[in-house]
Formats: structure tokens, sequence, C-alpha cells
């Protein structure tokens, strides 16, 4: 158990839908990252939220945003979603902002989401 | 463009070492790092190198070169449950943002 939580696990969903995934870092962590991995792309880093603020940003879409909340829990929102975004959408946590220490992520156990 | 390569499979028998290779050309290096991930599972984090030379860690070792953006991965006694994927990463920016490679999945027979 990494500490990490995500909810839901599993979400099933139509095309042109929105939903809200919520992540719940370690305690004492401050960073958290969304990353997605489908089977044709691998692990994609999303975006990063440390103590509330957008800190680094990867390949995240414009119909996807994300935000971190005050008791450091964040939330990644996707919209009008298409088939091609059925992926596993993983969370993780690390203590600082970066990064000349070995402070690794941690991963929680991601959620599945499927567009039908 | 960030490019991070792998072997996509290897097999390897229970008992033995096995060396998982991973080169990468990318525009910033804040470290190198690598994951295990069972299918379907969330990655697990194994070792971290932001100098060149060997880390080792139990079982496990990891290698870097920075100079010839290169890194190994050594697993020694394989057991069967070291069957998994294995995901190389390089830190970019301020380390926190880590560009994965496709993975490696390393299949143990006995």
């Amino acid at each position: 158990d990494s500490g990490v939580t995500q909810t839901p696990k599993h979400l099933i969903t139509a095309t042109g839908q929105r939903v809200t995934l919520r992540c719940s870092p370690r305690s004492g962590d401050l960073s958290v990252y969304w990353y997605q991995q489908s089977l044709d792309q691998g692990l994609q880093f999303l975006i990063q939220y440390y103590n509330g603020e957008e800190r680094a940003k990867g390949n995240i879409l414009e119909r996807f945003s994300a935000q971190q909340f005050p008791d450091l829990h964040s939330e990644l929102n996707l919209s009008s979603l298409e088939l091609g975004d059925s992926a596993l959408y993983f969370c993780a946590s690390s203590v600082g902002q970066g990064t000349y220490s070995n402070q690794p992520q941690h991963f929680g156990d991601g959620t599945r989401l499927s567009i039908l | 463009g960030q490019n991070i390569d792998q072997p996509t499979e290897m097999t390897a028998t229970e008992g033995a070492i096995v060396q998982i290779n991973c080169t990468y050309q990318t525009s910033g290096f804040n470290g190198l790092f690598w994951y295990q991930q069972h299918a379907g599972e969330a990655p697990t984090f194994l070792s971290y190198n932001v100098l060149d030379g060997l880390e080792e860690k139990g079982r496990f070792s990891s290698f870097l070169s920075r100079s010839k953006g290169y890194s190994y991965l050594l697993l020694k006694e394989l057991q069967m449950k070291d069957s998994a994927s294995y995901l190389c990463a390089v830190g970019m920016e301020y380390g926190n943002k880590l560009v994965f490679g496709a993975g490696t999945i390393l299949r143990v027979k006995s």
C-alpha cells in the first residue's frame, strides 16, 4: 500500500460526458502528479501540483483540467470524453516539488476509465 | 523530443540474473528512476540514480552513465514474483516530471 488513495477504481461512461477523478496523497506529501497509461502510449505525465499550485505540465489535453485543494487532495476533470480517453489514470505523490534528492513518486492504484 | 528505449520483452529463469537496459536522449536530465509494475497495478519505486555508478539495494541494483545516456537494472536471484513490467523514467525539469520508457516485460520461468 503506497498510501496514495484514488477513487473511483473503475468508471464507465459514454462519449461526450464529463468525469472527475479524485486523489488523496500520502500523509506529508505536498506534490500530486497525474499520469495516463494506455496500451499504445505507455505512462504519460499529465500535470503536477505542489501545495496547491501548478508546477509542471505535460501532454495534457485542453479538455482535461486539474486542481489541488487546500487539504492537498487533487481532482482531475475530463470533459467531452472520447473513445481514445479510455485508459488507466494514475495519481502519484511526493514530499517536495523537486528534486536534487531521491524523493520518489509513490503511485496510487489508479482509476480505470472506460468510454463506451 | 524525448526518447527512452528499453527492450520490449525479456525472459529469464528462476534463480538467475537478468539485466534490463535503458538508453535515453532527453532535453534535460535530473535523475533516472526504475519502477516495477505488475499488470493492472500501480508502479512501485525501485531505484534512483543521479550520479554515475552503481546503486545496490538488496537483490536489485541500478547503474547509470550520464555521458552515454545509459542505465541498467540488474535483478539477482530471480523469483517468480519478479515477473512484471520494468519502467525506466528520466526526471525532467526539476526532476519531478517523469518521462517514462515503454517498459520491459520480464517473464521469469521455472
